[in-house]
């Protein structure tokens, strides 16, 4: 099946260092791929819609400039953490939709960000 | 605003025995409805869907009940196996809202042995 993955699957930095995270579809090609930050016992928030060729859409409340969002190619987004604070520290999932099959959208194994 | 609420965050059941999650949301708008499957430290798995034309969806074990009208779903898992032991979110989406999922919280589900 398909699989989306991400990478790294844990980071710990230092506050103030800028921290990237790469998901990556496997055998499909992704026109759009979603960001979702989850914190311990919630739900996840999509954070941002990565759109190939374009810019990233933003959900309210989460500032683009900190959550820098790059679509380079049909099969990899990339989610940097500018200045990384504590309060950045969570869990970082993307998702893509498989082209034309709605209920299909296949999550990362998520990022565990842990800021000093 | 939680536009789609799990209001139980835990539930626990017997092996063997039927496992009914709920899901309730308030956007008159979702069209869509999805369950997911979520271990500790990994990215959800999906396990159904239900469109709302349809009132039930059914594979294997698993049944997907929708009620427009009250704005509820359920999902039921029969017969519960401990392997089913994670946590479910309810998501729902809006037709031609490029495809973006609201989740709910999620219940976590114990299947006891």
């Amino acid at each position: 099946g398909a699989v989306v993955s991400q990478h790294p699957s844990w980071v710990i930095c230092k506050s103030g260092t800028s921290v990237k995270i790469e998901c990556r579809s496997l055998d499909f090609q992704a026109t759009t791929m979603f960001w979702y930050r989850q914190f311990p016992k919630q739900s996840l928030m999509l954070m941002a819609t990565s759109n190939e060729g374009s810019k990233a859409t933003y959900e309210q409340g989460v500032e683009k400039d900190k959550f820098l969002i790059n679509h380079a190619s049909l099969t990899l987004s990339t989610l940097t953490v500018t200045s990384a604070h504590p309060e950045d520290s969570s869990f970082y999932i993307c998702s893509a939709p498989m082209q034309g099959m709605r209920e299909t959208q296949y999550f990362g194994p998520g990022t565990r960000l842990l800021v000093l | 605003d939680q536009q789609v609420k799990q209001n139980s965050p835990s539930l626990s059941v017997q092996e063997g025995r039927i496992s009914i999650l709920n899901c309730d949301y308030t956007n008159s708008m979702f069209d869509y409805f999805l369950w997911y499957k979520k271990y500790p430290a990994e990215g959800p798995t999906f396990l159904i869907s239900i469109s709302s034309i349809k009132d039930k969806n059914e594979d294997g074990r698993f049944t997907v009940f929708l009620n427009k009208s009250a704005k509820h779903l359920s999902l039921h898992i029969v017969p519960s196996q401990p392997g089913d032991s994670a946590v479910y979110f309810c998501a729902a989406s809006v037709q031609g809202g490029s495809e973006k999922l609201v989740f709910g919280k999620g219940t976590k589900l114990t299947v006891n042995p």
